[in-house]
């Protein structure tokens, strides 16, 4: 059965720094997601990773995937407060079935 | 207009009553899905339909029915309330074919008293 694990769980940094969020799966898989979900909202595609080596980059934000070690990051660059939230990696486990990591809650102060 | 529409937004209801929610897609996709969100944010897969036809069934409770009565459509029917079932429920499409990903609705506050 396909598990996927992010850690942090939880994550509290300041205006302007950087930090990693990371998403471990414990099957194949070459598709892999990122979404952000707000506070009482909907969830927001971010990312669609397809192939080992994806990298893309929007805005402060850059997603990666190793197929092979079945990891994938997500970078935050110079982190301003907008970008509190939390981020949700999803692994497609056959069928179109996402399984979801845990969510990684992430607080960034002035 | 938006892609994934779900209603109701929020939903209050006693023990024992039975519920339903509704969702609609005009993205053109042939997959839905019903996610489960619970109080701790995770969130997990009940059901999914391709072109009105059952393809995922997670060992959700057989007080869940799903309904498609079209490929746009994907409604949840919910028997005999339990306190458990208090969740935000989502409503999500994708492609069949395609390697995009799933968009979701606003999901639906159930609140069970």
């Amino acid at each position: 059965e396909l598990k996927v694990e992010q850690n942090p769980l939880f994550l509290s940094m300041q205006e302007g720094k950087n930090y990693t969020i990371y998403c471990n799966y414990s099957t194949t898989s070459d598709r892999l997601y990122w979404y952000r979900q707000d506070p009482g909202k909907s969830l927001e595609s971010l990312f669609v990773l397809l192939s080992n080596g994806a990298v893309k980059q929007e805005g402060r934000l850059m997603a990666s995937l190793d197929t092979k070690a079945r990891l994938s990051t997500l970078h935050i660059t110079a982190a301003v407060h907008d970008l509190s939230a939390t981020y949700f990696c999803a692994v497609e486990g056959g069928a179109q079935k996402l399984v979801f990591g845990q969510g990684t809650r992430l607080t960034i102060n002035p | 207009d938006t892609a994934v529409s779900q209603t109701p937004k929020y939903l209050v209801t006693q023990m024992g009553n039975d519920k339903s929610i509704k969702c609609e897609q005009n993205l053109g996709h042939d997959t839905m899905y019903w996610y489960k969100q619970d109080s701790k944010k995770f969130l997990k897969i009940m059901f999914s339909y391709n072109n009105k036809e059952l393809i995922i069934n997670e060992t959700v409770p057989n007080r869940f029915s799903p309904k498609s009565p079209d490929k746009a459509h994907l409604n949840l029917h919910i028997n005999s309330l339990e306190l458990g079932d208090s969740a935000v429920y989502f409503c999500a499409s994708s492609h069949k074919q395609g390697k995009t990903e799933a968009f979701f609705g606003q999901g639906t506050r159930l609140t069970v008293v």
